[in-house]
């Protein structure tokens, strides 16, 4: 079965601790991003990737860090440096071309920073 | 940087329709989304529109776009308890294909 996994579902970390979250896709997608989603303020744009090897920041890009070394993974760092980052993570692809940019979306990660 | 503005709540009873409405500030947006999350999980399609029609009609759901006010509507008719979720209205930002989502609008379908 095609789709996005992301891994694990909870994540708890000590404050002043890195953590990476995982997303993997088997569409042949060639873009995927990632979003934070905190109660009542939607989704917002981490980062984001349009091929292999090349990302761009997006909106609240401080204190992630990505890395985009093989099309199907997309891991997104947590540093010590974001202040606030207890948040659910979506991670998301899609086509990098095309006229409709459907997104399909992972599970999610649940990050809590204890 | 695109802004869009959903209301956050919205309660109705089991058969009845449901309208969530949605606006945006560019102008420029091609394609406009509707994504549906249930609790604990990722987000789902819905439905999209072009930003050279009117309204779209998919079963249960019809998508209603006025352009010159920049207003988008989902309807979703007979409304289900399974319907019971957040949905978010999203457009394309200018000049990238990430997307801008609204701030999602919980509907709860009471029995």
């Amino acid at each position: 079965d095609g789709g996005i996994t992301q891994s694990p579902k909870y994540l708890f970390r000590k404050e002043g601790q890195n953590v990476t979250l995982s997303c993997e896709q088997n569409l042949n997608h060639d873009a995927m991003y990632w979003y934070r989603q905190d109660p009542g303020q939607g989704l917002r744009l981490i980062y984001y990737s349009q091929i292999v090897n090349d990302f761009q920041k997006g909106d609240i890009a401080e204190g992630y860090s990505v890395s985009r070394e093989k099309k199907e993974s997309f891991p997104l760092t947590v540093t010590s440096a974001q202040k606030n980052p207890t948040a659910f993570y979506l991670c998301a692809s899609s086509m990098a071309s095309g006229r409709v940019n459907e997104q399909f979306f992972g599970p999610g990660t649940r990050l809590t920073v204890l | 940087g695109e802004d869009v503005e959903q209301s956050l709540f919205l309660s109705v009873r089991e058969g009845d329709s449901s309208v969530i409405n949605c606006t945006y500030t560019d102008s420029s947006s091609t394609y406009l989304y509707w994504y549906k999350q249930e609790p604990g999980a990722g987000l789902q399609l819905l439905t999209y529109i072009f930003s050279n029609m009117d309204m779209k009609q998919d079963q249960r759901l019809t998508v209603l776009l006025n352009k010159k006010d920049k207003h988008l509507s989902l309807r979703i008719a007979d409304t289900q308890t399974g319907d019971s979720a957040i949905y978010f209205c999203a457009v394309a930002g200018t000049g990238r294909r990430a997307l801008t989502f609204g701030s999602g609008t919980r509907l709860q379908v009471q029995p």
